[in-house]
């Protein structure tokens, strides 16, 4: 059960835009677009962002945005805020009924 | 509205057992899976462990299964996580996450509860 890569961290200046890349093996991605990343502000409960590659829960900005090719999935975060400055982190359900994370992104807006 | 909240962590010796527990409110428990998710310090998350939403599949990460168990109880909308033979790399905040579902299973949670903490130190 390895991680999923993403790095350690990126940074965008306000209204500029970033993509976080998260990247797996085939089996970590199961071939279906099952997908998801949350945002993490210290001291507070993990936030769904994007879920099934592409799709944005309710009360999300359409600021955030995610899209895969291959075996990486990116999530796009538009017009950078500094509200957004937050660890992200991707998951995705597997082959063998487990799921995995990505090892977390520091997004800092400068 | 949705709210999971942790409790049951706080701090245990190399060896020793603890029991988390994830009260749930604002949605109907027994309808949906559950999972306890792990952060140690200064690293990222980690899946821990899935029980299904009558509690008959239980799926665990390599690095805690035979040691961990999931459980819950529908009739009081509380999700448990006992853990035994506890470990220094096992010092983490532990979340509960709902997963979601809509008509049919979805595969990420949709929502989570604020965590509790547990330190496994002598």
């Amino acid at each position: 059960q390895s991680a999923l890569t993403q790095p350690a961290s990126v940074s965008g200046s306000p209204g500029q835009s970033i993509t976080i890349s998260c990247t797996g093996t085939s089996s970590d991605f199961l071939g279906y677009n099952y997908v998801s990343w949350y945002q993490l502000h210290p001291g507070k409960a993990p936030k769904l962002v994007i879920y099934d590659v592409t799709n944005r829960p309710s009360g999300v900005s359409d600021r955030f945005s995610g899209s895969k090719s291959g075996n990486t999935a990116s999530l796009s975060i538009s017009g950078l805020q500094a509200e957004d400055e937050a660890d992200y982190f991707c998951t995705s359900f597997t082959s063998s009924s487990t799921w995995v994370f990505g090892g977390g992104t520091k997004l800092t807006v400068l | 509205q949705v709210q999971l909240v942790e409790s049951g962590g706080g701090v245990v010796q190399p060896g020793r057992s603890l029991r988390l527990s994830c009260a749930a409110s604002g949605f109907t428990f027994s309808f949906y899976n559950m999972h306890w998710v792990r952060q140690a310090p200064g690293k990222g998350l980690e899946w821990v462990a899935v029980i299904s939403y009558a509690g008959t599949n239980k799926y665990y990460a390599d690095s805690v299964k035979g040691r961990f168990t999931i459980s819950r109880d529908n009739s009081k909308n509380t999700l448990y996580l006992q853990m035994n033979s506890l470990r220094a790399d096992d010092t983490a905040v532990y979340y509960c996450a709902k997963q979601g579902y809509d008509s049919v299973v979805k595969y990420y949670f949709d929502y989570w509860g604020q965590g509790t903490l547990v330190t496994v130190s002598s």
